[in-house]
């Protein structure tokens, strides 16, 4: 089946910091990726949908300037979240969207600690 | 906007018996519905999905739900629990297969020799 990884799967940083994770299509070519964030104890809940090529599509109340999305190649989409908080301590999924059936697959998540 | 309700964030069940995780959703357009499993240290993965055609969708690992519009529901079941079905389940909906999944919380189920 589609594999989807992301790097790193775990990172602590400093307050003020930027971090950077990465969500990789392994075997398929992704037009389309999509970041979620998880709470602990809470669902799943969609902060932006990212486009290969073009900006990507934000949900209401998910800050754009801090949660920066770069999808520039097929394969690749990129969360950075800049000047990072201890309430930007969070679970952070992505999915790869397979061009032809438009399922979803999921990376495994990177867990997020901010200090 | 869409929603979700998963009730019961713990599910215990005995090993040989129905496995059944409720989902019910909101959604303003016809909705595309799924169920996903995630074991420790794995992303989601698909177990089924219902798309507007039969309403009793079966997945894999032998689960299969039933879409009910009159009860916006679209509970998963199992008539026979394995060891390996303990895991975490979500149900996500996606107005109109619009690709914009909103999910439940989440249901962890263990499994009772």
């Amino acid at each position: 089946g589609a594999v989807v990884s992301q790097h790193p799967s775990w990172v602590i940083c400093k307050s003020g910091t930027s971090v950077k994770i990465e969500c990789r299509s392994l075997d398929f070519q992704a037009t389309t990726m999509f970041w979620y964030r998880q709470f602990p104890k809470q669902s799943l809940m969609l902060m932006a949908t990212s486009n290969e090529g073009s900006k990507a599509t934000y949900e209401q109340g998910v800050e754009k300037d801090k949660f920066l999305i770069n999808h520039a190649s097929l394969t690749l989409s990129t969360l950075t979240v800049t000047s990072a908080h201890p309430e930007d301590s969070s679970f952070y999924i992505c999915s790869a969207m397979a061009p032809m059936s438009h399922e979803q697959y999921f990376g495994p998540g990177t867990r997020l600690t901010v200090t | 906007a869409q929603s979700v309700t998963q009730l019961g964030s713990h599910v215990s069940v005995s090993e040989g018996a129905l496995v059944l995780l409720r989902c019910n959703y909101s959604s303003s357009v016809p909705p595309y519905l799924f169920w996903y499993v995630q074991y420790p240290n794995q992303g989601l993965q698909l177990l089924l999905k219902y798309t507007s055609a039969a309403t009793l969708v079966k997945g894999i690992n032998g689960f299969e739900a039933e879409f009910k519009k009159s009860e916006t529901s679209f509970h998963l079941t199992k008539p026979s629990a394995h060891m390996s079905d303990a895991a975490e389940y979500f149900c996500a909906v996606s107005p109109g297969g619009n690709n914009r999944l909103a999910f439940g919380k989440g249901n962890q189920v263990v499994v009772i020799p």
